[in-house]
């Protein structure tokens, strides 16, 4: 098992360009997150989805757009990147508690991202 | 508004020398409080979830504690591996699949 895995791990845009980040997962998980984290913020969310096809607004979802066509991956959309979308970005999993699954978000590894 | 508060935001240790993280937090009807331990440059990994005011869970060197307004994570007889940064983070009733993190408390051990 692979676990959560997330590509690219770096990426550096120029203001306006676009890009998307991928996350996939393997442990048929039901629920995917976006989160970014700078410095003195912590984790914020930025969209989320409890299914496939399904996608729902976290706590700062301006300026991006998702989609989960395939129930293990979940994909993050920059559409013109600003230097205020510089940051880490962190893609998570977890399973339906009601399958009896533990109450556990597995995260991946990250993509760090600049925006000049 | 829900909130998780770290505190504090760094702490230095010497090995061996005891310590707790706080994690305050206003969450409406909480539904569990996670610690998680993330490394540089890589994603948070889970270690505790704490569901009602007097539970307690181990591992290793860590115990995570619940009250009704807090949670701590006692370091006991800390290695230099422990160094990390510790996030706590609350599940709401508002918002069933929804996490609330605290900034975190880098925690750094010297031998």
């Amino acid at each position: 098992n692979a676990g959560v895995t997330q590509t690219p791990k770096f990426r550096v845009l120029k203001t306006g360009q676009s890009m998307t980040l991928l996350c996939a997962q393997d442990m048929n998980h039901e629920y995917m997150y976006w989160y970014r984290q700078d410095p003195g913020m912590g984790l914020r969310l930025i969209h989320y989805s409890v299914g496939e096809g399904t996608t729902a607004k976290g706590e700062v979802p301006d300026g991006y757009n998702v989609s989960r066509l395939k129930k293990q991956n979940f994909l993050l959309g920059l559409e013109s990147a600003a230097p205020s979308q510089t940051s880490v970005y962190f893609c998570a999993s977890r399973n339906d508690l009601t399958s009896g699954s533990p109450d556990t978000q597995y995260f991946g590894p990250g993509t760090r991202l600049t925006v000049l | 508004e829900d909130q998780v508060t770290q505190s504090p935001e760094a702490l230095r240790l010497q090995e061996g020398e005891s310590s707790s993280l706080n994690c305050s937090y206003t969450v409406s009807g909480l539904r569990g409080l996670f610690w998680y331990r993330q490394d540089p440059g890589k994603g948070p990994e889970f270690l505790f979830t704490l569901y009602s005011a007097g539970e307690e869970k181990e591992k290793e060197r860590l115990k995570a504690t619940l009250t009704k307004k807090e949670s701590f994570l006692h370091i006991t007889a800390p290695k230099p591996e422990d160094s990390a940064t510790y996030l706590c983070a609350g599940r709401s009733e508002r918002g069933t699949y929804k996490y609330i993190f605290g900034t975190g408390t880098r925690l750094k051990v010297l031998a």
